[in-house]
């Protein structure tokens, strides 16, 4: 199984803070996807890659970028975080394979509070 | 616009089934997946469809019919840890992206 890891569970920033969210998987899988997970509204695509360097926005890519350096990293940028920021960030990651395309496979998520 | 649409929670009996339905409205359509969810956890793949028809995955089965833009993941004997949240998610045709429900409640009682 794929195993895709987040680089913290639980975050706390202030508001206008720069705030870096990492995804790191150790498959070779090329495409990777941020969403967030708000109750009510299910999960949300911000953005996604299908390689490196490559990158393409989601539905609601407003006041975060992103970058793929390398293949396993995937990492999401708040440039200056707001309160309605707040939420629960999740890495994906699905292969590049026509036929596994389906199955996608989640991070633990970080649950980010901008105060 | 790209939407799917799910119940937003179900309650059914330990033992019992329960299906909980999706329908979409999406552009490019290729499959329907399924994710359940248990709190504080992260979504778990369960079963896709690409085809129309019944996919059977030991208690879990999913069903899709394209012309009724339609699905439905149904779950028999029913257990107290099947209690968690279940997401219906489209994906389109490029195969990048896929969007998802807004995701059902499923309580199971005893």
């Amino acid at each position: 199984d794929v195993k895709v890891t987040q680089s913290s569970r639980y975050l706390v920033k202030r508001t206008g803070e720069k705030v870096f969210l990492e995804c790191v998987q150790d498959m070779d899988h090329e495409n990777m996807f941020w969403y967030r997970q708000d109750p009510g509204l299910g999960l949300r695509l911000i953005y996604f890659s299908y390689d490196v360097k490559m990158k393409e926005k989601g539905d609601i890519p407003e006041g975060y970028s992103v970058s793929r350096e390398k293949k396993e990293r995937f990492s999401l940028i708040l440039e200056s975080a707001s309160t309605n920021q707040t939420s629960m960030y999740l890495c994906a990651v699905t292969s590049g394979t026509s036929g596994r395309r389906d199955t996608q496979y989640f991070g633990p998520g970080t649950r980010l509070t901008v105060l | 616009g790209q939407s799917l649409e799910q119940p937003s929670e179900v309650t059914a009996v330990e033992g019992a089934i329960v299906q909980i339905n999706c329908t979409y409205q999406t552009s490019g359509f290729y499959g329907l997946s399924w994710y359940q969810q248990h709190d504080g956890g992260a979504p778990t793949f369960l079963s896709y469809n690409a085809l129309d028809g019944l996919e059977e995955t030991g208690r879990f089965s999913s069903f899709l019919s394209r012309s009724d833009s339609y699905g439905y993941l149904l779950l028999q004997e029913l257990q107290m840890k099947d209690s968690a949240s279940y997401f219906c998610a489209a994906l389109n045709t490029g195969g990048f992206k896929t969007i998802f429900g807004a995701g059902t409640r499923l309580f199971v009682k005893a």
